[in-house]
């Protein structure tokens, strides 16, 4: 199994909702990612989870909470979006104790934040 | 700390001509170099990477790349387009050894024509 899952694959929420990402691999990759990609622009790291705990937080807002339960899954937490965080999230995974190559990606959960 | 410049934002080809994608980067130390693709809806795929070694990569569908240090470049190549090519492309660099995070290039639309 080569292969990262993200559910849901579309996403339409309000300012005041809270809703939640789900990103799920199973091929034991011990670094997981969350990264924002905006309409014709490269992808931005948001969050890094080596073995379980968050190592890398590129300045995110706190209405972004990552939390990663086990080895296979990360979650991302979504509380009082604004319209301009409408974009394709990835989560993507690279193998044990080699950060930022071979990352696999999933295909993404669309967000519209309304 | 390390970029890539990926010029222009858009390529067109004729089916069955060749794909020449440029990609420069600037690194301080050895690099890890990429290329994703991505099709339209879909999270990043890894065409293929440079890490040492073989200056020539080849990678998945027939692309084929070239770190030429002397040059900084790491242009992606491809004989024959076939219509199932048009995506984005993303050229991307690390430090060798993966120590730094991953940094992708604007990318480039690559628009096949019949």
């Amino acid at each position: 199994d080569t292969e990262v899952t993200q559910t849901p694959k579309h996403l339409v929420m309000g300012m005041t909702n809270k809703k939640s990402l789900k990103c799920e691999q199973h091929m034991g990759h011990r670094a997981m990612y969350w990264y924002k990609q905006k309409a014709k622009k490269p992808p931005e790291l948001m969050f890094v989870y080596s073995y379980e705990k968050l190592s890398i937080n590129e300045s995110v807002p706190s209405r972004f909470s990552p939390e990663c339960p086990n080895s296979s899954l990360l979650n991302l937490h979504l509380h009082a979006l604004q319209p301009e965080d409408s974009a394709l999230y990835l989560c993507a995974s690279s193998p044990p104790a080699v950060l930022w190559h071979e990352q696999y990606f999933g295909p993404g959960t669309r967000l519209t934040v309304t | 700390a390390q970029s890539v410049t990926q010029l222009g934002s858009h390529v067109s080809v004729s089916e069955g001509a060749l794909v020449l994608l440029r990609c420069n980067y600037s690194s301080s130390v050895p690099p890890y170099l990429f290329w994703y693709v991505q099709y339209p809806n879909q999270g990043l795929q890894l065409l293929l990477k440079y890490t040492t070694g073989a200056t020539l990569v080849k990678g998945i569908n027939g692309f084929e790349a070239e770190f030429k240090k002397s040059e900084t470049s790491f242009h992606l190549t491809k004989p024959s387009a076939h219509m199932s090519d048009a995506a984005e492309y993303f050229c991307a660099v690390t430090l060798q050894g993966g120590s730094e995070k991953l940094v992708f290039g604007k990318g480039m639309k690559l628009t096949v024509n019949p």
